[in-house]
């Protein structure tokens, strides 16, 4: 089992619907990522929380917008989309850094499969 | 430039032989890490080996190795004994610098295994 929960795993919507993605960890992780991935193609970031602190990539849509109630939780709030934000939507977290030289990797969630039709 | 360049869009291998997936990555901080994920169709992506810069040896987890190449800059995993379940999408990526905030993805290998 996932340690990230990712809810839904398959979402369709129309252009006009309002929805929202779920992730959850309990790892204690300080850090969550938003990601969309395309078929065959790698994740591209989209939203970092970071110590409570927010870093987005510039080229997202404001169709699309984070929020981040605690630690544990990351919501993707999803409004007006377009066919072409059909895509798989990965959560992660990690743990901080404790010291130079060691990096840890991401857990990822099993994903939100999203249709925009 | 590219941070990590994977030059193998496609692979296939024999059922119980042994593949090797290519990993080259691009970075002037001598502090980064390495991984390997695994993707299956379903879609969620799977950590499966971690290197780091500093270590000395290759690191090895179950069937999987890492063939690390510091001064040629390349990060190769070797999968062995391959198994039908080895089908997948495999993504190199890489963490740098004191805080390592920023996970660079390379473009991936598809691998099938022929039974």
């Amino acid at each position: 089992d996932t340690e990230v929960t990712q809810t839904p795993k398959h979402l369709v919507m129309g252009m006009t619907n309002k929805k929202s993605l779920k992730c959850e960890q309990h790892m204690g992780h300080r850090a969550m990522y938003w990601y969309k991935q395309k078929a065959k193609k790698p994740p591209e970031l989209m939203f970092v929380y970071s110590y409570e602190k927010l870093s987005i990539n510039e080229s997202v849509p404001s169709r699309f917008s984070p929020e981040c109630p605690n630690s544990s939780l990351l919501n993707l709030h999803l409004h007006a989309l377009q066919p072409e934000d059909s895509a798989l939507y990965l959560c992660a977290s990690s743990p901080r850094q404790k010291r130079q030289g060691e990096f840890y990797g991401y857990t990822f969630g099993s994903g939100t499969r999203l249709t925009v039709v | 430039a590219q941070k990590i360049t994977q030059t193998q869009p496609g692979m296939f291998v024999q059922e119980k032989e042994a593949v090797t997936l290519d990993c080259t990555y691009d970075t002037s901080d001598p502090s980064y890490g390495l991984f390997w994920y695994k993707q299956p169709s379903s879609g969620e992506m799977i950590f499966l080996i971690y290197q780091g810069s500093y270590d000395q040896q290759n690191a090895t987890e179950g069937r999987y190795s890492l063939n690390f190449q510091k001064a040629r800059k390349s990060a190769n995993l070797v999968i062995s004994a391959s198994q039908l379940g080895d089908s997948a999408m495999y993504f190199c990526a890489m963490r740098e610098g004191y805080t390592g905030n920023q996970f660079y993805f390379g473009t991936g290998t598809s691998l099938t295994v022929i039974p």
